[in-house]
């Protein structure tokens, strides 16, 4: 089965430097791949995701990379702020059947 | 979100006693899921379904077990609580897409 490597476990970075987060996996057939965020004592929540058939996807101070070749994605955050110190999270899964299997986990401090 | 419901949200119990943990959801989604976390583990999976008549083992089902009593329920029970079950639960639920969205989480000690 699927099996997905987090690193780094712990990061730390000042406020408005960029933090990034890479996750490799072992299936060359999954095919989606998400991040989620888990604030202190909340829920893990979506905040990007993406599909093999694409190498990049942006949303505002957040961006997500896939190298299918390496198995490798990560998840870039620029201008970082307080709030986004929290644990993050990337999953991967073969669409259809097969549930998402996670990392685990990263924990992000934004020093002010 | 996926308006999921999970009762409840905090529980002591002892070893060896049954505890059920319960999940609904209002949005119609077919597939739900229990994921169980714990420091430096991550998100683990103990059961899922993707529908009624449908149960499939996760990665940690050992100790567990599953109920899904309808398209909106989904319960997971501790048969004989043990302290190493000592987690915090999440349910989940999700479409073909993949997606999944997460419950507001269940907060179990067994002491």
């Amino acid at each position: 089965g699927e099996n997905v490597e987090q690193h780094p476990s712990t990061l730390s970075v000042q406020e408005g430097d960029s933090a990034v987060i890479k996750c490799t996996y072992s299936d060359s057939a999954s095919n989606y791949f998400p991040w989620y965020k888990q604030e202190l004592g909340k829920r893990p929540q979506l905040i990007i995701d993406i599909r093999s058939n694409v190498g990049e996807k942006k949303d505002q101070r957040i961006a997500v990379t896939l190298n299918k070749t390496a198995k490798h994605f990560s998840l870039h955050i620029t201008e970082t702020q307080p709030e986004d110190s929290a644990v993050y999270f990337c999953a991967a899964t073969l669409s259809g059947n097969t549930p998402l299997v996670f990392g685990k986990g990263t924990r992000l401090s934004v020093i002010a | 979100d996926a308006d999921v419901t999970q009762t409840p949200r905090n529980r002591i119990t002892k070893t060896g006693k049954r505890i059920m943990l319960e999940c609904s959801q209002t949005k119609g989604h077919d597939r739900m899921y229990w994921y169980r976390q714990d420091p430096g583990l991550g998100l683990r999976l103990i059961y899922y379904s993707f529908d009624v008549k449908d149960i499939n083992k996760g990665e940690i089902s050992d100790g567990y077990s599953v109920s899904r009593q309808a398209q909106a329920k989904f319960s997971l029970s501790l048969e004989s609580a043990i302290p190493n079950q000592t987690a915090l639960y999440f349910c989940a639920v999700g479409g073909t897409g993949n997606t999944i969205y997460f419950g507001e989480g269940s907060w179990l000690t067994v002491v």
